[in-house]
Formats: structure tokens, sequence, C-alpha cells
């Protein structure tokens, strides 16, 4: 089974500076690992991905992501903080898996607030 | 726009009361899921459909039922409405088996059952 963790429900941070959002994994094979970003009364939006190749991944609005295969970690990162950043942000996993279709789980969600 | 549309955006229900949620793409995806988010426990699958013409059930498909009309269109149904299903319901759409491309998220419904 795979499985993905947020350890924090929120986050706070100053407008300016750098923000991580944290996320963890568990899969049996190989990841596929995702980042979703949700501003309220709005669905998710597709943020960025880790599929294969470089460990760090650059997405949309300036975010990008470290894949740590030995911590088993996708943690969400920024250098400089927007007040519109603040919203809900997920972290989801796929099993690459050998054949049939498989399914995206996603985390608890975090909120993250930028503070101006 | 080329996207996930969902209806009705909000609706309130007395317990035992029966709805459908309509969910339509225009990506030609061939995989459609419907989740439901709480406070406190994210996203859960409720059930899904990886082609047309296959449904299964997700984590939490206890009280729901739902029909794959065609490729574009994926229902969700309450046959009678309890409390614990008050909820913000997504519909999601993706390629088979290509998921590393996204998924595409419709609006939601806020439901309510009183």
């Amino acid at each position: 089974a795979q499985s993905v963790a947020q350890p924090e429900d929120q986050v706070n941070v100053a407008e300016g500076n750098p923000l991580t959002v944290k996320c963890t994994y568990s899969v049996s094979g190989n990841p596929y690992l995702f980042w979703y970003v949700q501003y309220p009364n709005r669905g998710l939006q597709f943020l960025l991905k880790y599929i294969t190749g470089d460990n760090l991944v650059k997405g949309s609005y300036g975010f990008e992501a470290e894949f740590n295969k030995s911590q088993t970690s996708f943690h969400l990162k920024k250098p400089s903080a927007l007040v519109s950043d603040s919203a809900l942000y997920f972290c989801a996993v796929r099993d690459m898996g050998s054949g049939g279709y498989q399914k995206v789980t996603f985390g608890t969600g975090t909120k993250l607030q930028v503070i101006p | 726009n080329a996207g996930v549309t969902q209806t009705p955006k909000f609706q309130v229900l007395k317990t035992g009361q029966s709805m459908t949620l309509q969910c339509a793409q225009d990506m030609n995806h061939n995989s459609m899921y419907w989740y439901r988010q709480d406070p406190g426990m994210g996203l859960r699958l409720i059930y899904y459909s990886a082609s047309e013409g296959t449904t299964d059930k997700g984590e939490v498909p206890n009280g729901y039922n739902v029909s794959r009309l065609n490729k574009r269109e994926f229902s969700l149904r309450l046959e009678s409405a309890a409390p614990s299903q008050t909820s913000v319901y997504f519909c999601a759409s993706s390629e088979y088996n290509r998921e590393y491309y996204g998924y595409t998220f419709g609006s939601g419904t806020r439901l309510t059952v009183v």
C-alpha cells in the first residue's frame, strides 16, 4: 500500500522569507510524486511533479520541490514567499507499479499562511 | 475553457433524501474520480473509473453509487443522504495510467445534509 504524510497542519511564514512545506511518502516501488495547491473555494491545481531524473523539480509560481530517496521525502520550497501563496497544499504519491492501473494517494494537506 | 465541470456547486439536503452530483470533462481523459474533502482528512477517494465501462470502489464508498455514463461523464449518487455525508465533493480526471501528467479537478460541490 502507498501512503503520504504531511506532518504540519499549518505553516506560517513572513512575506519575503523562504518557505518549506514537508511531505514524506511510502511506496513499495519507485514513486511518482506531486504537489497540488488549493485556493479557497476552488478545486486543486497541479503545481509540480517528480517522475525521474534531477532531484530538484521546478514548478509553477516559483515553487520547487526536492526529492530525497533515502529520506523518502518530497518537500515543497520557495525562496521568497508571497502573500498570494497562502493556500492549502497537498502532496500526493503514486507507485510506478509493474503494470495495470495505479491510483494516486493524497496527503491531508498543509495550510500555508504568509504573513505580510 | 477545457476542464472538469461539476454541478451543482451548492446543495442542502434533508436526511434520507437522494441526489446525484454531475461531473463532465472535455479533455478526452479516460479516467475519472470522485473525492470528498473533510477538514483534517484530506482527500478521500470514493469511487473511480479507470476507463469507460469500468467503476471501482475507493476508500470510502459506503452510501454512494456511481455511473460512468460515457467517456465524458461520471455521476455520483447519494441514495439516502446522512449528516455524515456533509462534505465538499470533487470530481477529477486524468489520462489512463498517465496520472504523472497530473489530475484535473472540478471546482467542487459543497453538500450539507441536515
